[in-house]
């Protein structure tokens, strides 16, 4: 257990439909970081945010967004879902850093989003 | 722009053989390399790192991976594989102004035969 969690495991959705993933990040941590696993793209980035605000922007489309809370959790909306969404979502995080330096990203389990 | 290859999309292996799985990267500045391992189900987890330092790196469950800076590579080993080492390997890396985010390779998928 690395101490990330994530809620829904599963999500069951149509076309067109709008869902919200869930993570909440571990202890003391202060970036959260969100990836799509597919089958056709592999692991790919979407977003990172640290305390709040927004870091870093991968490949996540305009449908896509995300927001970091005041309490650190995160949550990440899709919305005009297509069947190519289909995907498993992770949800990771990491202590604070200074100076540049990098913290390592413990993992959640996932949600698996499926779009029929 | 960066990016990860990994050599190997599926390796199939029986108990006790020795297991290298290879991972190079494109980028020409500071690197933090990873590899991480899914087993079925399961999240991502992290075997092992390489921040800076002596290049061979170990981690857990008897995993090792040596940096090879001129080859731009980073590749994993174990000299004896366990069933239960069944899973698929991730290769990623963390380059240095690109914010923590990391950027996986395609991953490799061991099967280990008993």
């Amino acid at each position: 257990d690395s101490g990330v969690t994530q809620t829904p495991k599963h999500l069951i959705t149509a076309t067109g439909q709008r869902v919200t993933l869930r993570c909440s990040p571990r202890s003391g941590d202060l970036s959260v970081y969100w990836y799509q696993q597919s089958l056709d793209q592999g692991l790919q980035f979407l977003i990172q945010y640290y305390n709040g605000e927004e870091r870093a922007k991968g490949n996540i489309l305009e449908r896509f967004s995300a927001q970091q809370f005041p309490d650190l959790h995160s949550e990440l909306n899709l919305s005009s879902l297509e069947l190519g969404d289909s995907a498993l979502y992770f949800c990771a995080s990491s202590a604070p850093t200074s100076g540049g330096s990098y913290n390592e990203q413990f993992f959640g389990p996932g949600t698996r989003l499926t779009v029929l | 722009a960066q990016s990860v290859s990994q050599h190997n999309h599926h390796v199939i292996l029986s108990e006790a053989a020795s297991l290298e799985l290879g991972c190079n990267y494109s980028y020409g500045g500071t690197v933090n390399l990873f590899w991480y391992v899914q087993y079925p189900g399961q999240h991502l987890q992290l075997l092992l790192k390489y921040f800076s330092g002596d290049p061979l790196v170990k981690g857990i469950k008897g995993f090792e991976a040596e940096f090879i800076k001129s080859k731009f590579s980073f590749n994993l080993r174990k000299p004896s594989v366990q069933w239960s080492d069944t899973a698929e390997y991730f290769c990623a890396v963390n380059c240095s102004g690109g914010y923590n985010k990391l950027i996986f390779g395609a991953g490799t998928r061991l099967a280990v035969h008993p």
